[in-house]
């Protein structure tokens, strides 16, 4: 079955200790993406990769690290996660190229508490 | 700069009516256009884009928006509306040619009265 997996999908954790959420499609997908969701903000993109070893910022980039060794996976870091940084986590794939990376994929979602 | 614009943050309909969920944006130049449906507890799904073309896109679930250039609108539309469509929907844009960021709607809660 075509998917994007996220790991894991509820963590508790304290401020200041470090966590990495996992992501992986089997789609063949070039570009990926995390976002957070917010009540009343949308989904905001955090980071985004058009390939292996291509990462770039999205409009809240501040306190995630992202890295895209493989083509499948596309792990999120939390170096020295805040409360602020309490959300709904998405991560997303697609084809890729003109007119076709915007059918995203999501996976399920995970949602964090940073207390 | 873009953005995107949705103005009700919350839609109810009677089961069997046509249901509309507004969506308007502003972009410097031309727009890519979607809808995402968000079910309780899951991630979002994809329902339809415009990239180019016709104006009128159509989608899954039996769902179609139309572009409005002139009025910078993107609504959804749905001729005759089902309880199972009751969820979150998310209208997003992209300028064609700008950076590869989406910028997302607030979302729209649609209730789909039995």
């Amino acid at each position: 079955e075509a998917q994007v997996t996220q790991n894991p999908r509820y963590l508790i954790t304290v401020t200041g200790k470090k966590l990495t959420v996992t992501c992986s499609q089997n789609m063949n997908h070039e570009y990926m993406s995390w976002y957070r969701q917010d009540p009343g903000l949308g989904l905001r993109q955090i980071y985004y990769s058009m390939n292996v070893e291509a990462t770039d910022k999205g409009d809240v980039p501040e306190g995630y690290k992202v890295s895209r060794k493989e083509k499948r996976n596309f792990p999120l870091i939390l170096e020295s996660p805040s409360p602020n940084q309490t959300s709904l986590y998405f991560c997303a794939s697609s084809l890729g190229g003109q007119g076709r990376w915007e059918t995203q994929y999501f996976g399920p979602g995970t949602r964090l508490l940073v207390l | 700069a873009q953005s995107v614009a949705q103005p009700e943050d919350q839609v109810n309909v009677a089961e069997g009516n046509p249901l509309t969920v507004k969506c308007t944006y502003s972009v410097s130049g031309n727009p890519y256009l979607f809808w995402y449906v968000q079910y309780p507890n899951r991630g979002l799904q994809f329902l339809l884009k415009y990239i180019t073309g016709d104006n009128l896109v159509k989608g899954s679930y039996g769902f179609e928006a139309e572009f409005n250039k002139s009025q910078t609108s993107f609504h959804l539309k749905k001729p005759s509306a089902l309880v199972s469509d009751s969820a979150l929907y998310f209208c997003a844009v992209r300028e064609t040619g700008g950076s590869y960021i989406p910028t997302f709607g607030r979302g729209t809660s649609l209730i789909v009265h039995p």
